[in-house]
């Protein structure tokens, strides 16, 4: 069902970078910006990265994101133990009726 | 400040129907879209469709068409996503999020479909 392709799972220790890349096609992150979110386990997501790199009020500047072309890409830098989450890249598609399309997810693990 | 507030759990039998609201305060509610996203036991999100708060558009994803019907109630601010023909693969966690970056999520109601 996804059409945008994660890393099922990154980790690191504290303090390491952790990235995590999304790739897609033409007809989404090709066209339109991609967004970030976290899920914790056992809650809803939250808006992580919006616009490709722009950060939401209240989100560290540990969290950065790029895009290029038709992949992305979600940096966490300082990773902490609270990191440990699922990570989801999403962008509308042109293509699916103006779908938007999420990222198959990405675990990831502070050892 | 910006709030969801879905209602609660449902369990259902394979070819009912649900009805899930989405209450929303501290915005707005005609100026931004609600879509709703689902995600099954274990998996990933998955988009469900949209709806425009302001004159009541909707665009739902391929895959449910005929199956989902999404609206919105202008004078309580709720949003609404019913659900027909359940089937046993429509178990899952359905969120209702503000568009256009879904920036805010509602808490989540988990819909259970079992014989």
């Amino acid at each position: 069902q996804s059409v945008l392709t994660q890393p099922p799972s990154a980790s690191g220790t504290p303090g390491q970078r952790v990235t995590i890349s999304c790739s897609g096609s033409s007809s989404n992150i090709g066209s339109n910006t991609v967004n970030w979110y976290q899920q914790l386990p056992g809650t809803a997501p939250k808006l992580l990265i919006y616009s490709n790199n722009q950060r939401p009020s209240g989100v560290p500047d540990r969290f950065s994101g790029s895009k290029s072309g038709t992949s992305a890409s979600l940096a966490i830098s300082g990773l902490q133990s609270e990191d440990e989450a699922d990570y989801y890249c999403a962008a509308w598609d042109d293509s699916l009726n103006a779908s938007y399309v999420f990222g198959t997810g990405t675990k990831v693990t502070v050892l | 400040q910006v709030q969801l507030v879905q209602s609660g759990a449902e369990v259902k039998k394979p070819g009912a129907s649900v009805k899930v609201s989405c209450k929303a305060s501290g915005y707005t509610f005609t100026s931004y879209g609600i879509s709703w996203v689902r995600q099954a036991p274990g998996q990933g999100l998955e988009w469900m469709g949209w709806i425009s708060a302001y004159n009541g558009n909707t665009n739902y994803a391929q895959k449910l068409q005929g199956r989902v019907t999404m609206t919105t109630d202008t004078s309580t601010s709720t949003a609404y996503m019913e659900l027909r023909s359940l089937r046993s693969d429509d178990t899952a966690v359905y969120y209702c999020a503000r568009a256009y970056y879904f920036d805010y999520w509602g808490q989540g109601t988990l819909v259970t479909v079992s014989s």
